[in-house]
């Protein structure tokens, strides 16, 4: 199968600053790329949508001036969460899909965040 | 919008033993149907799918099958290995891939050997 990274795998930082997470397709070219966050014991949530060279697509009740996503590349796509709070702390983990990969959607790792 | 129902929330059965995952979608429009596993701590992995074209699809021990009248589809895992314990999540998509899953709130599948 298609291999997705992620990075860092997981983060600690002081409340107020801003964190950024890469994700990226190792063997095929990413067009569209899903955020997603998941609290523990829980289902994945979709956060937002960004497909190569235009602007991510926010699902209803997330703050796009919160969590800057950027999909410059066809292998790369990052997620900053700005001005990091205590309740942002979660898994927050992409996914990746494109042309040659079946249309399937594949996983990151997930990088878990916890602001303190 | 699309959602998507998912049954049980936890299953145990012993080794050898066959379980069943169900799940429901409200859009009819919905035509990709993925099952992913994901263990505790890391990513989810696709394990199979099936497109509403079919209705079942078979890989080894698993299988699915898709209802499209009744709005549902099934995991089903034979002969049950404690490495199967994991969470299994059902979703559901209209086109494929490209369009956004809507995810089951899963199913925690332990094996006991």
């Amino acid at each position: 199968g298609a291999v997705v990274s992620q990075h860092p795998s997981w983060v600690i930082c002081k409340s107020g600053t801003s964190v950024k997470i890469e994700c990226r397709s190792l063997d095929f070219q990413a067009t569209t790329m899903f955020w997603y966050r998941q609290f523990p014991k829980q289902s994945l949530m979709l956060m937002a949508t960004s497909n190569e060279g235009s602007k991510a697509t926010y699902e209803q009740g997330v703050e796009k001036d919160k969590f800057l996503i950027n999909h410059a590349s066809l292998t790369l796509s990052t997620l900053t969460v700005t001005s990091a709070h205590p309740e942002d702390s979660s898994f927050y983990i992409c996914s990746a899909t494109g042309h040659g990969v079946s249309e399937t959607q594949y996983f990151g790792p997930g990088t878990r965040l916890l602001v303190l | 919008g699309e959602n998507v129902e998912q049954h049980p929330s936890t299953l145990s059965v012993q080794e050898g033993d066959s379980a069943v995952i169900k799940c429901t979608y409200s859009d009819s429009a919905s035509n990709y149907f993925p099952w992913y596993k994901q263990e505790l701590g890391k990513r989810p992995q696709l394990i199979i799918d099936i497109r509403s074209n079919v209705g079942e699809k078979k890989d080894q021990r698993i299988a699915v099958t898709l209802n499209k009248t009744a709005k549902h589809f099934s995991l089903h895992i034979t002969e049950t290995q404690p490495e199967d314990s994991a969470v299994y999540f059902c979703a559901a998509s209209k086109g494929s891939g490209y369009s956004t899953l809507t995810f089951g709130k899963g199913t925690m599948l332990l094996v006991s050997p």
